[in-house]
């Protein structure tokens, strides 16, 4: 099966400009997790949609940082105005119905904020 | 969720087993314990995950003690391409909506397998 897509690979944007990412989940996934990972830290988990819905956006900046996923398939992240801080790998992953059955993760948007 | 500790790096020769350990003393007893990896520039990797049992995939073994405080991932014939740092996640228990059983990433342990 394909695995999850996700564009750009790369991103260099100055502080105070938007950018925005884009993922394409693994078909028939009904989960899809954003997650930002800093480096030399774990992945943090941004939000996690089930279908079209948001299930937890908890650990989401929403000052800053939106989300969406129009029909339950694919989804956006953007950010509005970008911080130095936010220099980080951006990534994706979907599951069939949840951690019991394994999260696929896409190779993940690098984000350099200058 | 249950707090785990692993080392922050271990060595392995390649062709050896790889004996990655994790300490999970605060785990409930419906709880279970998933074993993830991220080689460089990739996304994490789902390995294996266990209850109370031993288990075994095509990948790794999965050791858990009888009184689940700790488990240790095994990876039979380490070799190069298994040079990744290995999260060890307990997620804690699901609720009712499931909202809150998710993955949630410590550091990890970096293996480097030496040729």
């Amino acid at each position: 099966e394909a695995g999850v897509a996700q564009s750009p690979r790369y991103k260099i944007i100055e502080k105070r400009q938007s950018v925005a990412f884009w993922c394409n989940p693994i078909s028939g996934h009904a989960t899809l997790y954003w997650y930002q990972q800093i480096l030399g830290q774990g992945p943090k988990l941004l939000i996690q949609f089930q279908n079209n819905g948001v299930v937890d956006d908890s650990q989401l900046p929403k000052d800053r940082f939106s989300a969406e996923r129009l029909k339950g398939v694919d989804s956006t992240l953007k950010i509005q105005p970008a911080k130095l801080e936010d220099s980080a790998v951006y990534l994706c992953a979907s599951s069939l119905r949840g951690i019991s059955y394994g999260y696929t993760f896409g190779s993940g948007t690098r984000l350099t904020v200058v | 969720d249950a707090k785990t500790t692993q080392p922050t790096s271990m060595d392995c020769a390649e062709g050896r087993a790889a004996n990655l350990p994790c300490n999970h003393s605060t785990i409930s007893g419906n709880e279970y314990v998933y074993w993830y990896r991220q080689i460089h520039s990739q996304g994490p990797q789902y390995i294996i995950h266990g209850l109370k049992n031993n288990e075994t995939n095509e990948m790794a073994s999965l050791i858990i003690t009888e009184d689940r405080k700790s488990s240790t991932l095994i990876l039979p014939h380490a070799t190069l391409r298994d040079t990744a740092v290995y999260y060890c996640i307990v997620p804690g228990l699901r609720n009712s909506g499931g909202s809150n059983y998710k993955l949630t990433f410590g550091k990890g342990t970096l293996l480097t397998v030496n040729p």
